[in-house]
């Protein structure tokens, strides 16, 4: 069974700051991972996702996220927090052996101060 | 494009009453998914399909019915509304269904409150 876990359902930062908002997996296969974000009232948006290659995966609006199997982990970071970052993300994992359901985790809400 | 849209925007009904969710994409994308959220656990799959005629259950499908007659259209029927339905319903939809790959593609949600 697969199962996502994310640390911290706010999380606050100020603007400039360092975003990094954690996501621990569990996954008895080989998983594929992704990001998405939600802005107020607005359907999911990919900000980007890992399945094979390269372990630090760069997205969308300056985020990035890095595999590391030996800790089941998928963190997002970005460097420098903007205004326009406050939404709520999501983690979320697929079996990389073949089929589509998604597993998503309960989301972190960003907060960014000005 | 218009992606993948979804109608009505918001809803309230009465408890036993029954509605039907619309999702229809432009993408001709064969997958096509109905998801719940609600505060603290994410978004948990109700059905999905994978092309035209085709259609399965998810992780939570109780009180809900799909079918899929086109590539475009995948209608959620509510039977009788019960207030643990209140929820924000998302539609999705992804290229193809042999790859996991694949992005999903999210509608805008539609808000509802079961009274």
């Amino acid at each position: 069974a697969q199962s996502v876990t994310q640390l911290g359902s706010h999380v606050s930062v100020s603007e400039g700051a360092l975003v990094l908002l954690r996501c621990n997996y569990s996954s008895s296969v080989p998983p594929y991972l992704f990001w998405y974000v939600q802005y107020p009232n607005q359907g999911l948006q990919l900000l980007l996702k890992y399945t094979t290659g390269a372990t630090l995966v760069k997205g969308i609006n300056g985020f990035e996220a890095e595999f590391k199997k030996s800790e089941t982990s998928f963190h997002l970071t970005k460097p420098s927090a903007h205004m326009s970052d406050a939404a709520e993300y999501f983690c979320a994992v697929r079996k990389a052996t073949g089929g589509f359901k998604t597993i998503f985790g309960a989301g972190t809400r960003l907060f960014v101060k000005a | 494009n218009a992606g993948v849209t979804q109608t009505p925007k918001f809803q309230v009904l009465k408890t036993g009453q029954s509605m039907t969710l619309q999702c229809a994409q432009d993408m001709n994308h064969e997958y096509m998914s109905w998801y719940r959220q609600d505060p603290g656990m994410g978004l948990r799959l109700i059905h999905y399909s994978v092309g035209a005629g085709i259609t399965d259950q998810g992780e939570v499908p109780n009180g809900y019915n799909v079918s899929r007659s086109t590539t475009e259209d995948f209608p959620l029927r509510l039977l009788s509304a019960a207030p643990s339905q209140t929820s924000v319903y998302f539609c999705a939809s992804s290229f193809r269904t042999a790859s996991s790959t694949d992005t999903q593609y999210f509608g805008p949600g539609t808000r509802l409150t079961v009274l």
